[in-house]
């Protein structure tokens, strides 16, 4: 069974630019959950997305977004990068009614 | 609010010591706790995990109990090896709150031989 997949695991982009992360989760989850990973604010929640539909949202601006697909397929999008956006984006699922996490190897962030 | 607290790392200890990492929580309702671990450059596996108190998750020769009067749930194992070097994260999850795990800092654990 596959596990969670991640695209890119790089990205390097400017500043004021915008970028979009794709997450595959385990196929049978419908619940996919991003977190940021930062060596300063550790890991922070951004969004959960089950059924296409946002269930829980962290305490992040406006300019962090997300959609999830009807094959559970997940993105991130962040608008209008800052430097303090650079980070490791994790992204989990999990199936329905079970809170237990399967990770991916995250996108690494970087801009410059 | 919810929150999970951690000991400071770095923990380094020689390989065969016995290890422990402190966590403890601040939870509304019930929560569910978990331990994570990340090798360098990956993301997070689940290492353990307790859903109600007085639970014992353990896996791989390490353990943790579900204490709910101490508000604990502390990570052990009896002999560790090199390849147990990695930062480990304790992180909760409220019941109802579905996907939504709360993490401590993670504790960096490097065992030299």
């Amino acid at each position: 069974k596959a596990g969670v997949t991640q695209t890119p695991r790089y990205l390097i982009k400017t500043r004021g630019q915008q970028v979009t992360l794709s997450c595959s989760p385990i196929s049978g989850h419908r619940s996919v959950s991003w977190y940021q990973q930062t060596p300063g604010q550790g890991l922070q929640f951004l969004f959960e997305y089950f059924s296409e539909t946002q269930r829980n949202k962290g305490n992040f601006p406006g300019r962090f977004s997300g959609r999830q697909f009807s094959n559970s397929r997940s993105e991130m999008n962040v608008s209008t990068l800052e430097l303090g956006d650079s980070a490791l984006y994790l992204c989990a699922s999990s199936s329905d009614g079970n809170t237990e996490a399967f990770f991916g190897q995250g996108t690494r962030l970087t801009v410059v | 609010g919810n929150s999970v607290t951690q000991m400071e790392g770095p923990v380094t200890l020689s390989e065969e010591a016995f290890l422990t990492i402190n966590c403890t929580y601040t939870a509304t309702g019930y929560p569910s706790l978990f331990w994570y671990v990340q090798y360098p450059g990956e993301g997070l596996q689940l290492l353990l995990k307790a859903t109600k108190a007085d639970d014992k998750g353990s896996n791989k020769g390490f353990e943790a109990t579900y204490r709910k009067e101490t508000t604990s749930f502390h990570l052990e194992k009896g002999s560790v090896q090199v390849s147990d070097s990695a930062v480990y994260f304790c992180a909760l999850a409220i019941s109802g709150g579905y996907n939504k795990l709360i993490f401590g800092a993670g504790t960096r654990l490097a065992v030299h031989p």
